[in-house]
């Protein structure tokens, strides 16, 4: 069946940097988009940016543009979000989630909490 | 940048048929799709294109979508369907999706 499996939770103090993964299994992985969404702890779902993995085409939510990389792995299957400069409100759960046609998500990983605190 | 307006929350008895709306400026003319997330899970879609349901979704969630508002609506509702419903469409001037607020339903 088709899986997104994320990364373990991550603990990280704030100015540093943290990199999150997310391995797609049981279709073909160039088939579909990617989005990586996070949610801060009783807020709603933000959208932060999309990786198409047939070329490694991204697009980044303007809020993150300066602070995010999306990149992916073709021979794992896997992508990657990396956000830097860590500040306390980048205290989330980190989802990525298989896009269709680019316009809905049909298929989420099961989160990554990353907490930043000193 | 396009916004999308959902109520807080919703309560309602067992039993009863829950409407959670998604206002935004003609969103008729674009296309609706909901998800469901329960306490501490990921979300789940649970209607796409408006009205479609994933296969292993219940025939109790169904959608319309006209005017300025879209509805998912929630037949003869369970405990099981308390959770926050998020709707969300794409933005194809910016290229991105766009999610309304949330709204908590919640079964008396």
């Amino acid at each position: 069946q088709v899986q997104l499996v994320q990364s373990g939770a991550e603990v990280k103090t704030p100015g540093a940097s943290v990199k999150v993964s997310c391995k797609a299994s049981g279709y073909t992985f160039i088939n579909h988009y990617i989005h990586w969404v996070r949610q801060a702890p009783g807020q709603g779902l933000e959208w932060m940016g999309i990786i198409n993995p047939s070329d490694g085409k991204i697009s980044y939510a303007e809020k993150f543009q300066d602070r995010v990389t999306m990149t992916r792995d073709t021979s794992t299957s896997t992508v990657y979000i990396e956000l830097r400069s860590l500040r306390s409100e980048d205290t989330a759960v980190y989802y990525c989630a298989r896009g269709v046609a680019l316009i809905y998500m049909d298929v989420w990983g099961k989160g990554t909490t990353v907490t930043v605190s000193s | 940048s396009y916004v999308l307006t959902q109520p807080p929350s919703v309560s309602l008895a067992p039993g009863k048929t829950a409407g959670i709306t998604c206002g935004g400026n003609n969103i008729g003319g674009k296309s609706v799709h909901w998800y469901q997330q329960k306490p501490g899970q990921a979300p789940v879609l649970v209607i796409y294109y408006d009205s479609d349901r994933p296969s292993g979704i219940p025939e109790r969630f169904s959608g319309s979508n006209s005017g300025n508002t879209a509805t998912l609506t929630i037949s003869r509702v369970e405990a099981g369907d308390e959770a926050d419903y998020y709707c969300q469409v794409w933005e194809s001037n910016n290229n991105r999706p766009v999610f309304g607020g949330g709204t908590k339903l919640t079964v008396l």
